[in-house]
């Protein structure tokens, strides 16, 4: 079946401290994988996407890079901000299919 | 673009009532999912709709219903209200990226709280 693990949190960081959310898969059919984000109070917004293996998606100093022979999509980013603070949802879409989830990692950034 | 529109924003109702919310998803958009996000179970699946048909269904029991209209506009209801429900709704519209797979966009939820 399809399904996403996704780090444990929650993470507690220091600004401009280096980020890493762990974010592992199974599927049975050729995935698109993506990383949402949830702002206290708000819906989930795409953060960025990856449609296949080798893609590095990208976006407001994030990156993920669909990795198949490891079946990931770690997030990273360089140097985190106080803004960056909310949580964090590795998804996967496969043709046709609902999306599937991971539980979500809430990360909270002190300044 | 607009994007997903929902609504109540907010709403209170009591135990054993029931509740109908509402969707409107980005224009053109075919396909409405719909969530519930409770801090104990995270973010769970619902049931998808396209073309008025419900594709995909998540383990959710019969008191959680839905349906979509011919303008992709989606509405679910939650009969017989229970504690349990209170919960954050999110809707979600697909649109297809190339190679005919899904981007989802999500609106801003409905505060559901039951009491």
């Amino acid at each position: 079946g399809n399904s996403v693990t996704q780090m444990e949190g929650p993470v507690t960081l220091s600004e401009e401290a280096f980020l890493t959310i762990n974010c592992t898969y199974t599927a049975t059919g050729y995935p698109s994988l993506f990383w949402y984000v949830q702002y206290p109070g708000e819906g989930l917004q795409l953060l960025l996407k990856a449609t296949k293996a080798d893609d590095k998606g990208s976006n407001k100093g994030f990156e993920a890079t669909y990795r198949k022979e490891t079946t990931s999509f770690h997030l990273e980013k360089g140097s985190v901000q106080v803004s960056d603070s909310a949580v964090y949802f590795c998804a996967l879409s496969v043709v046709d299919d609902q999306f599937y989830f991971g539980t979500g990692t809430s990360l909270t950034v002190i300044p | 673009k607009a994007g997903v529109t929902q609504t109540p924003r907010y709403l209170i109702k009591t135990r054993g009532q029931q509740v109908t919310l509402s969707c409107s998803p980005i224009s053109g958009h075919r396909s409405v999912s719909w969530y519930q996000q409770t801090p104990g179970q995270g973010l769970q699946f619902l049931f998808e709709y396209f073309s008025e048909t419900q594709r995909n269904k998540g383990n959710f029991p019969g008191r959680f219903s839905g349906r979509q209209f011919s303008n992709s506009r989606s509405e679910m209801n939650v009969s017989t209200l229970e504690l349990g429900d209170s919960a954050l709704y999110l809707c979600a519209s697909s649109g297809k990226l190339a190679g005919g797979l899904n981007e989802q966009f999500f609106g801003p939820g409905t505060r559901l709280t039951v009491l």
